[in-house]
């Protein structure tokens, strides 16, 4: 079966821009999640998306902001990017909410904010 | 504070040889806990999960992890290593009593073997 998708794999932006992440979950999965991870910071906690409900949101400004559609597709947007949202954004998927199997992760959008 | 700690940054293990990935974790109710697995440019790959029951968990590619509540660990191991085996190794936790799914994550260790 198709894992989670995420589109596009690379990105580079200009300081200043907006950017839009896109995440395709397993299908059936209808949790998803997002994470930073940068080298300095490892991974971090961005946001949890259940049936098109935010269910919890990390310590991230107001710049991070994230939805997800009816099919449980999800989508995470960074405005006025600073060059310390260089990173990979990683989404991850789960049949639910604080799933005891685990979550499947895609294979990361990298962003270089220059 | 739900927190992860893995001690190494990197650990050296010779192919053949067992191996070890150290993690301590601190929650304030039950855990889950989890290791996972990144290859360069890759997503993370689950490995193996405690949730309850049996202390000694069998995972992915021969890997294992033992859960001690007292040391509040969740070393992975493995009892002989392969250079394939090579890559960033995360150890991640959740709170039982939370309603979320979030996971905390270590800041990683990198394994490296040598043929």
């Amino acid at each position: 079966k198709a894992g989670v998708t995420q589109t596009p794999r690379y990105l580079i932006k200009t300081r200043g821009q907006q950017v839009t992440l896109s995440c395709s979950p397993i299908s059936g999965h209808r949790s998803v999640s997002w994470y930073q991870q940068t080298p300095g910071q490892g991974l971090q906690f961005l946001f949890e998306y259940f049936s098109e409900t935010q269910r919890n949101k990390g310590n991230f400004p107001g710049r991070f902001s994230g939805r997800q559609f009816s099919n449980s597709r999800s989508e995470m947007n960074v405005s006025t990017l600073e060059l310390g949202d260089s990173a990979l954004y990683l989404c991850a998927s789960s049949f639910r909410t604080q799933p005891e199997e685990g979550y499947t992760f895609g294979s990361g959008t990298r962003l270089t904010v220059v | 504070a739900q927190s992860v700690a893995q001690p190494e940054d990197q650990v050296n293990v010779a192919e053949g040889n067992p191996l070890t990935v150290k993690c301590t974790y601190s929650v304030s109710g039950n855990p889950y806990l989890f290791w996972y697995v990144q290859y360069p440019n890759r997503g993370l790959q689950f490995l193996l999960k405690y949730i309850t029951g049996d202390n000694l968990v069998k995972g992915s590619y021969g890997f294992e992890a033992e859960f001690n509540k007292s040391q509040t660990s969740f070393h992975l191991k493995k009892p002989s290593a392969l250079v394939s085996d090579s890559a960033l190794y995360f150890c991640a936790v959740r709170d039982v009593s939370s309603n979320t799914g979030k996971l905390i994550f270590g800041q990683g260790t990198t394994l490296q073997v040598k043929p």
